[in-house]
């Protein structure tokens, strides 16, 4: 069976550090892979997505990147973080339709 | 734009008694819809979805019902039980192939025992 991990689970980090949360799955190949934030009291903002290693989209401009190193790896990095980029980063994977299933997140606050 | 829309941010049923959860969506192109369930500090799972070539489909306790002429959806779920307090989002794809969702704000939801 398919499984998705995310780590760190939690993270404190002060403004203008570097970030890097990394996200694997497990028993599956080639899979679309996701990465949301649930900003405190918000819905889930799609931030990017990949098709396919190497294959990074992005839907909001901000100071994060990501990338797919690896088929079943996607990071999601920024140089210096913002006190607004605090929240709840989810990655999630896709295999063949349209439901998609998510990790179980990492907390972010930056103080 | 927010093109799906949960207009209640919360609910509260007693327990066993329906549960129903609404979502509302603009864009004419979305074909399937799905709900997911989300408990505090956990990553969403899914729960149920449909296809617009129906108007209901049923799992279990939970049932989603689709009108496509209101672009509205909602998902019902009955008896309610005291674990099924969480938030719900719907989601909904604009065609195969898509590869995103695009997720509503959620609904907080309280099962009073």
């Amino acid at each position: 069976s398919q499984t998705i991990h995310q780590w760190p689970a939690t993270l404190v980090q002060p403004v203008g550090s570097p970030l890097s949360l990394e996200c694997t799955v497990e028993g599956t190949s080639n899979p679309n892979l996701y990465w949301y934030r649930q900003a405190a009291g918000r819905g889930l903002q799609l931030l990017f997505y990949s098709v396919g290693i190497g294959q990074i989209s992005s839907e909001v401009p901000q100071n994060l990147s990501a990338s797919r190193p690896q088929d079943r790896q996607f990071i999601l990095s920024s140089k210096k973080l913002l006190l607004s980029d605090s929240g709840f980063y989810l990655c999630a994977w896709r295999p063949t339709y349209y439901e998609q299933y998510f990790g179980p997140g990492t907390r972010l606050t930056v103080t | 734009d927010q093109q799906v829309k949960q207009n209640s941010p919360s609910l509260s049923v007693q327990e066993g008694r329906i549960s129903i959860l609404n979502c509302d969506y603009t864009n004419s192109m979305f074909d399937y819809f799905l709900w997911y369930k989300k408990y505090p500090a956990e990553g969403p799972t899914f729960l149920i979805s449909i296809s617009s070539i129906k108007d209901k489909n049923e799992d279990g306790r939970f049932t989603v019902f689709l009108n496509k002429s209101a672009k509205h959806l909602s998902l019902h779920i009955v008896p309610s039980q005291p674990g099924d307090s969480a938030v719900y989002f719907c989601a909904a794809s604009a065609g195969f192939g898509n590869e995103k969702l695009t997720f509503g704000t959620g609904t907080r939801l309280t099962i009073i025992p």
